[in-house]
């Protein structure tokens, strides 16, 4: 298994701003996923952050937007940078081990 | 391109009763399938998956799924509702010809809430 924690749990931002989110898994892995889940919604892949690159987004997203940090093996960091009411949503990090993904326990966020 | 299709987005069944969440992949090569479950304010949680082993996969809480190839389905049953299983159900895909990561990317279904009556 894994064991993944994300910082802040929640938060709610004034437009215009930009939040860093920060996610740590227990041991090393060689890729991390971010996802967004809007209100209501499924989950769309946002990016795959390996170490040592520039990550992969999906199409849809982009770096300016949002950008991502993995500076070593157990930790990456999401950026949503000039927010707006519509970024509201769960954003999630992932990892794989062992052929199953798993999920940290979100971050809520709330754009004002 | 593979998709996820969930039939209905709100199942709703009694205390005791079975319950069946649908799910229908689309997809060129046979895929990886998963069911995940989310409850409420909480991260999502692996209920079972299907990587090319056994068309039966059994899970956690008692629940299981078949992978049926000739409906493209991967429909999620458990014989016994209990109240505690009332959540977010998602249906995922991920594509084991993706690379280095064979389930990494996963493209998730839009969702059933399963509400369970007493």
């Amino acid at each position: 298994s894994a064991v993944i924690s994300q910082k802040p749990s929640r938060d709610i931002c004034q437009r215009g701003t930009s939040l860093t989110i920060q996610c740590q898994v227990d041991s090393q892995v060689t890729m991390m996923f971010w996802y967004r889940q809007q209100p209501g919604q499924s989950l769309t892949l946002i990016a795959t952050a390996n170490q040592g690159s520039e990550a992969t987004y999906e199409s849809g997203f982009v770096i300016d937007k949002f950008p991502i940090s993995r500076p070593n093996l157990t930790f990456s960091t999401l950026t949503v940078s000039n927010m707006s009411p519509e970024d509201s949503s769960i954003y999630l990090c992932s990892v794989e081990r062992g052929m199953e993904q798993y999920f940290g326990p979100g971050t809520r966020l709330t754009v004002t | 391109a593979q998709s996820v299709t969930q039939l209905g987005s709100h199942v709703s069944v009694s205390e005791g009763a079975l319950v069946l969440l649908r799910c229908n992949y689309s997809s060129s090569v046979p895929p990886y399938l998963f069911w995940y479950v989310q409850y409420p304010n909480q991260g999502l949680q692996l209920l079972l998956k299907y990587t090319s082993a056994a068309t039966l996969v059994k899970g956690i809480n008692g629940f299981e799924a078949e992978f049926k190839k000739s409906e493209t389905s991967f429909h999620l049953t458990k014989p016994s509702a209990h109240m505690s299983d009332a959540a977010e159900y998602f249906c995922a895909v991920s594509d084991p010809n993706a690379g280095s990561s064979n389930t990494g990317k996963l493209i998730f279904g839009q969702g059933t809430t399963l509400q369970v009556k007493p």
